[in-house]
Parts: C-alpha cells; structure tokens; sequence
C-alpha cells in the first residue's frame, strides 16, 4: 500500500541554524501538507500546497517557513533560523483532491525536530 | 475559524469492552468532513474514519462507528469489542469542504488518551 515517507526521522539542530525536513507523498496525490506537534499539544496545521503553490498557511506559518517542490517527488519544509519553539514533530501529509471531493488525508511518520 | 473540542483528555477500559470516545465542534460551514486519527505510541498519524457531512448515514469500520449528529455538532467515536492495540491517542478532526481548487488544512482537537487494559 502506497504511504507518505518523510526524512529523516529525527533532527537536532542549535538554535539559528536552518533546517529543512522532507516528504515523499504518496505519488498520484495532488495536495500536500505540513502540520506540527509540540510535545503533548495537539496536531496544528501549517501549510497546504497544490499546483506548484501554497493554498493556505496557518498564523504560524511566517517567513521563517517555506515549502518548496523541487521535483517531482519531494516536497520540503525549510525553517530558516530555528528558534527553540521549533521543537516539535513535524507531518506531512497528502491527498488527492483539496476537499471538494472525496477527501483523506494521508500522514506520514513525522520527522522529531529538536532546537538546543 | 473551526474549533474542535474532545472534553475527555483521558479514558481507560477493559478489553473486549465498548468505548465511546466524544467530540464536538462549532463551524459555520454548511458542508464539510469530520475525521478520526489515532496516533499510537509511535506518534504516526493512523486514519480511523471519515464522515461525510452531508451524508445522514453514520460511517462504519469494522469495530468502529461514529455517532453524527450534525444539529448538535457532534461527532463520537464507538470502539466495539476492544483491543490492547487500540491503545493510543484519539484525535478528532474538521476540515471545510471546498466547491473549487485549493486545499485546507485539518482543525484537529487536543486529543483523548485511550487505555485498553488487558
């Protein structure tokens, strides 16, 4: 069964240096996703992307944030200058159509980021 | 904005038990999707069930069902003949049904720590 990949499983980074998390989503999938978790908090969205663009961002998604498909396979999460509330998992997620069809959304295994 | 609430942080059973787990919502949208994700202790993000809004009929997999009621704005969760490897975090989720392009993200509640005891 096709899944969402996402690498790598863990990162620690020091504070101000630049990371960038990656996804493989499941490959006749459309629309991609990024959300985060912060250590026993719920799962928050980030960011939506479709054709090339984003579609929506969340408030926390500012500039210190970019998504980016650089093929036609990855898709990537660049945080610019990790701040220690960086820290959290972070998931990918993708489906095949925005939500206006039948719409799931597919998670993968999240990447742990922590900023010392 | 959507908020999706889980009053219950905690719930703990026997096995072979049946749990229902509660979730309700407020959303001025007439048309969208609810959704059930369970994240075991490995934090991935597994797909429960979906529930269509516009659809009266409550949504079945095999041991789970949810209970709709879109007046109430309410959404539970019924786990049937429980097992140890249902032990996880239970998180209720909201996403907006769109009549074009472009996607939303999900509006996830905080989640209900589940406990299958043996």
């Amino acid at each position: 069964e096709p899944e969402v990949t996402q690498t790598p499983s863990h990162q620690v980074t020091q504070m101000g240096q630049e990371v960038i998390l990656r996804c493989v989503p499941i490959s006749n999938h459309l629309y991609f996703y990024w959300y985060r978790q912060i250590l026993g908090q719920k799962v928050e969205f980030l960011v939506s992307f479709y054709n090339n663009e984003i579609s929506e961002k969340s408030e926390i998604f500012d500039d210190q944030f970019s998504v980016e498909r650089p093929d036609g396979s990855n898709f990537t999460l660049k945080i610019r200058s990790t701040k220690l509330e960086d820290s959290a998992m972070y998931f990918c997620a993708s489906s095949t159509s925005g939500g206006w069809g039948v719409e799931t959304q597919y998670f993968g295994p999240g990447t742990r980021l922590l900023v010392l | 904005a959507q908020t999706v609430t889980q009053s219950q942080p905690e719930m703990s059973v026997q096995e072979a038990e049946t749990v229902t787990l509660s979730c309700t919502y407020d959303t001025s949208e007439n048309n969208y999707y609810l959704f059930w994700y369970k994240q075991p202790p490995s934090r991935q993000m597994i797909l429960v069930i979906r529930q269509e809004a516009y659809k009266q009929q409550n949504a079945t997999e095999n041991r789970f069902s949810v209970n709709f009621q879109k007046a109430a704005k309410s959404f539970s969760l019924k786990i049937s003949d429980s097992q140890l490897g249902d032990t996880a975090m239970y998180f209720c989720a909201f996403m907006k049904r769109r009549s074009g392009g472009g996607a939303d993200g999900l509006t996830f509640g905080k989640g209900t720590h589940l406990i299958i005891q043996p």
